[in-house]
C-alpha cells in the first residue's frame, strides 16, 4: 500500500476555476512536498510543508498534521497551470521521498 | 543559484554502449538523489548520496553505477542497458539528507535504449 494517496487522478477545469487537489499520507511521514511536472519535463518544487499553510502567487498549500492530510489549491486557474501535480511525503528516517501517483490537471479556455 | 543541472537532456544508446548521465548543483546541498520515472508513473528512487557517500541503493541492477566525485557533482554510469531501462532519469538535491529540507529537481535526462 502506497504511503501517499492523491485524489483525484485526473482533473479538468475551465479557466478561472478554483482547483483543489488532495493528498493523504501515513504515519512516519514528517513533511509533504507539492511538486509540478509539465509533460516531458522535469519536476519543480512548489511547496514543502510540515505544518500550517503556505501561499505563493495563486497557489496555496495546507496541511493538517492530525488528520495526515494536505491540499493544494489553485485560484483563478489558467491553461498554463496544466501539468501533473504530485505530492510526496518525506520520511526523515529513511532519507527519501515517497511519491503519490499524481493528479493530471487540464485547464481549458 | 537554485538550479540542479542535468546533462544531456536526451540520450539514445545501444545495449552495448557505455554512457554517463551528469548532475550538478551549486547550492551546497549535501544530499543528492537519482530517480527513474517511466511514462505516467511517479518517480522511483534509485540512489541517495549523503555527504558524498552512497547511503541508499534501492536494489538497482549493477548496470547502473552511481558516482559522486565531489559535493556538487553526481554521475550515473550506464552499461549494457536493456530497452526497458528507457525512462526519464531525474536528479535531485536537498540541503540535508536527514532533516526536512526542500528537494530541488533537475529537468531530467530522457534516455532511450535501442
Amino acid at each position: 500500500k502506497n504511503e501517499v494517496e492523491q485524489s483525484p487522478q485526473n482533473l479538468t477545469a475551465q479557466e478561472g476555476e478554483f482547483i483543489t487537489i488532495n493528498c493523504s499520507y501515513s504515519v512516519g511521514i514528517s513533511a509533504l512536498h507539492w511538486l509540478q511536472q509539465h509533460p516531458g519535463g522535469g519536476i519543480v518544487s512548489l511547496f514543502m510543508l510540515s505544518s500550517g499553510k503556505k501561499k505563493h502567487g495563486r497557489l496555496i498549500a495546507t496541511i493538517n498534521i492530525q488528520e495526515k492530510h494536505s491540499s493544494l489549491h489553485i485560484t483563478a486557474s489558467h491553461p498554463r497551470d496544466s501539468a501533473v501535480y504530485i505530492c510526496a511525503g518525506y520520511t526523515g528516517t529513511a532519507s527519501k521521498l515517497t511519491f503519490g501517483t499524481g493528479t493530471r490537471l487540464q485547464v481549458t479556455l | 543559484d537554485t538550479e540542479v543541472t542535468q546533462t544531456p537532456k536526451h540520450l539514445v544508446m545501444g545495449m552495448t554502449n557505455k554512457k554517463s548521465l551528469k548532475c550538478e548543483q551549486h547550492m551546497g546541498h549535501r544530499a543528492m538523489y537519482w530517480y527513474k520515472q517511466k511514462a505516467k508513473k511517479p518517480p522511483e528512487l534509485m540512489f541517495v548520496y549523503s555527504y558524498e557517500k552512497l547511503s541508499i541503493n534501492e536494489s538497482v541492477p549493477s548496470r547502473f553505477s552511481p558516482e559522486c566525485p565531489n559535493s556538487s557533482l553526481l554521475n550515473l554510469h550506464l552499461h549494457a542497458l536493456q530497452p526497458e531501462d528507457s525512462a526519464l532519469y531525474l536528479c535531485a538535491s536537498s540541503q540535508d539528507p536527514i532533516l526536512n529540507t526542500e528537494a530541488f529537481f533537475g529537468q531530467g535526462t530522457r534516455l532511450t535504449v535501442v
